[in-house]
């Protein structure tokens, strides 16, 4: 079945350094990318997401890549900050989305960003 | 964003009685919802998709008996854990689309 691989579990890094955090997934009809960030006890929140026409989406701080060839995409965080701690997801849809896809899900990377 | 309400947030039950979970989408209309579990540090694994007016499509090894969906309008969907027994016992979270999928608060379900 479709299957979404995250790396790394675990992530630390230095307050201002960036993070990365990469994923690849396997179904080929797949075509939006969101990823998200969950705190302890919430609900996973939507930080960025990506559909399969662009390669690079921005954000402020934050930016996805996307290569769709090699079924990768990666979440990009620069100038990290404390409160950018939590645990971040990504995601593809089950198949080609529309209003009401189901998403596949990473296992998750806990980002620890230390002052 | 859009707004997708869950309700309980938390729940305990004893083993054998049933629990329904409420999942709203308050600000826009959801033909289509999501139904997902995720235990503690682990990620969320898709139970089932809920359908407005018809059935639920259910993930292979999911037991649509035990977890029932209804759907019964284009903003809430609830899911029954039937019996529940303390293997049930997890962070069920719901989720609803319009372009993004927005979540609701997940319930905690402790079943004793």
């Amino acid at each position: 079945g479709e299957n979404v691989e995250q790396h790394p579990s675990t992530l630390s890094v230095q307050e201002g350094d960036s993070a990365v955090i990469k994923c690849t997934y396997s179904d080929s009809a797949s075509n939006y990318f969101p990823w998200y960030k969950q705190e302890l006890g919430k609900r996973p929140q939507l930080i960025i997401d990506i559909r399969s026409n662009v390669g690079e989406k921005k954000d402020q701080r934050i930016a996805v890549t996307l290569n769709k060839t090699a079924k990768h995409f990666s979440l990009h965080i620069t100038e990290t900050q404390p409160e950018d701690s939590a645990v971040y997801f990504c995601a593809a849809s089950k198949g080609a989305n529309q209003a009401g896809t189901a998403l596949i899900f990473g296992k998750g990377t806990t980002l620890s960003v230390s002052s | 964003g859009a707004v997708v309400s869950q309700h309980p947030s938390w729940v305990i039950c004893k083993s054998g009685t049933s629990v329904k979970i409420e999942c709203r989408s308050l600000d826009f209309q959801a033909t289509t919802m999501f139904w997902y579990r995720q235990f503690p540090k682990q990620s969320l694994m898709l139970m089932a998709t809920s359908n407005e007016g018809s059935k639920a499509t259910y993930e292979q090894g999911v037991e649509k008996d035990k977890f029932l969906i209804n759907h019964a309008s284009l903003t809430l969907s609830t899911l029954t854990v039937t019996s529940a027994h303390p293997e049930d016992s997890s962070f069920y979270i719901c989720s609803a689309s319009e372009v993004a999928a927005f979540f609701g608060q997940g319930t905690r379900l402790t079943v004793v």
